[in-house]
């Protein structure tokens, strides 16, 4: 089974500021089969970033995903108060499919 | 527009059994494969279970083995969960979603089951 560990736990920004977030997977993970996901407070989560760099419909662009094998990275270029949720990532290229323990990320 | 809507969720004592259901709308259902996750209270997401599109492969999570059975019925365009032996540590909100292999998942509202005497 693939360990992906998030870091940091939590993180304390300002709107407008840069986030940056970590996902490290235990094993390489199969074709770069890596999501994000974001989950605001009572909400069912909702897919951010695919295959590690690719934003879905309807993201902004202020979101980015980049990495490869091992590491992974959720970037925020400049936060806005709805950004402020929980994100985890995924990976789904080998069973049984497993994610990260999430990042909240809290307004400072 | 993809909808998933959940149901069958509610309150069922230790030891008894409940099915979730998941419509699906907006996508021919039965090109996709399927999936549950779940979330207990104040925890993380947990994959659960995983069918292909004509039901013919699933897997399960090692916690639900035994117990937990996903099956669809692409006539109706709907993914089931029958939970049998249920136990506290089963109580979550449970979430089908839809498996767009790399191109990600979407994913219904939830609906939260509760284990309790």
């Amino acid at each position: 089974e693939i360990v992906l560990t998030q870091s940091p736990g939590t993180l304390s920004l300002s709107p407008g500021e840069r986030a940056t977030l970590s996902c490290r997977a235990s094993q390489s993970v199969s074709n770069n089969y890596l999501a994000w996901h974001q989950q605001r407070p009572g909400q069912a989560p909702r897919l951010l970033i695919y295959g590690a760099s690719n934003r879905a419909t309807g993201i902004p662009d202020r979101f980015s995903g980049s990495g490869s094998g091992t590491d992974f990275t959720l970037t925020i270029s400049r936060l806005e108060p709805e950004d402020f949720a929980v994100y985890y990532c995924l990976q789904h290229g080998s069973s049984p499919w497993t994610f990260g323990q999430g990042t909240k990320l809290e307004i400072k | 527009e993809v909808q998933l809507a959940e149901s069958g969720g509610g309150l069922v004592q230790p030891g008894g059994s409940l099915r979730l259901s998941c419509a699906a709308s907006g996508f021919t259902f039965s090109t996709y494969w399927m999936f549950w996750v779940r979330q207990a209270p104040g925890k993380g997401l947990v994959w659960v279970s995983h069918i292909n599109s004509d039901g013919s492969n699933t897997n399960y999570a090692d916690s639900v083995k035994g117990r937990f059975t996903i099956s669809r019925d692409n006539a109706k365009n709907t993914l089931f969960l029958q939970m049998n032996s249920l136990r506290a540590e089963d109580t979550a909100v449970y979430y089908c979603a839809r498996d767009r292999r790399f191109n990600g998942q979407d994913w219904g509202q939830g609906t939260l089951v509760t284990v309790s005497s």
